[in-house]
């Protein structure tokens, strides 16, 4: 079957550090996606990874082990704006149909 | 640019009616995808729509179904509400076939069954 699993809610204090863990079982892998959504909001792209190894965007970083099918996204000073549910989300296809995670609420802290 | 517009934005309909969700992808897209966001849940894949035919479907029953049209905007159809139907219903677009996957997404509809 397909699982994907991550943390329900985070809590980090504004300028830290925070990492999400992600670990997946897909019957197929097309790369690993992770998406942004604010209550209420539509997700939004933040980063994908395809190849093994960290991806560096800006205050957002992710990384990728395939062999062990672990994620994870790193969100570096931190800002109120950052609170928001983080949907780890394997591509399981060449079509691009995409298995989303529960999510992961952050809820930043002053 | 405009970005993926969906309609409506809310819409509230009684167990067992039927309805219908639009979508018009982001411009120069020609693939949409729909899913279903239960509250606290991640989006769950729907179907995905390529040259006006269905490519591939999620686990979802046949009470859910949908349409392209040639400009590539796309409708969703749920016949038979049922009270777990009422979800954020969201659309995403994306350029088939690609090296980039990147899917962007509406606003989505949020659909209440009472």
């Amino acid at each position: 079957g397909q699982n994907i699993d991550q943390p329900t809610e985070m809590t980090a204090t504004e300028g830290a550090i925070v990492q999400i863990n992600c670990t997946y079982q897909t019957s197929g892998f097309n790369g690993l996606f992770w998406y942004q959504q604010h209550a209420g909001e539509a997700p939004t792209f933040l980063s994908y990874n395809v190849l093994d190894g960290l991806e560096e965007k800006g205050r957002f970083s992710s990384f990728l082990s395939r062999s062990k099918g672990y994620s994870y996204l790193l969100l570096k000073e931190l800002q109120m704006k950052d609170s928001a549910s983080y949907l780890c989300a394997p591509l399981t296809d060449s079509w691009g149909k995409f298995q989303f995670g529960a999510g992961t609420q952050v809820v930043v802290t002053p | 640019d405009a970005g993926v517009t969906q309609s409506p934005t809310h819409l509230i309909k009684t167990r067992g009616q039927q309805v219908t969700l639009r979508c018009s992808p982001k411009s120069g897209h020609d693939t949409v995808s729909w899913y279903q966001q239960a509250l606290g849940q991640g989006p769950q894949f729907i179907f995905q729509y390529y040259e006006e035919e269905e490519r591939q479907r999620g686990n979802f029953p046949d009470r859910f179904s949908g349409h392209q049209f040639p400009n590539y905007s796309s409708e969703l159809n749920v016949n038979a509400l049922l009270l777990g139907d009422s979800a954020l219903y969201l659309c995403a677009s994306s350029l088939f076939p690609g090296l980039n996957y990147e899917q962007y997404f509406g606003p989505g509809t949020r659909l209440t069954v009472t």
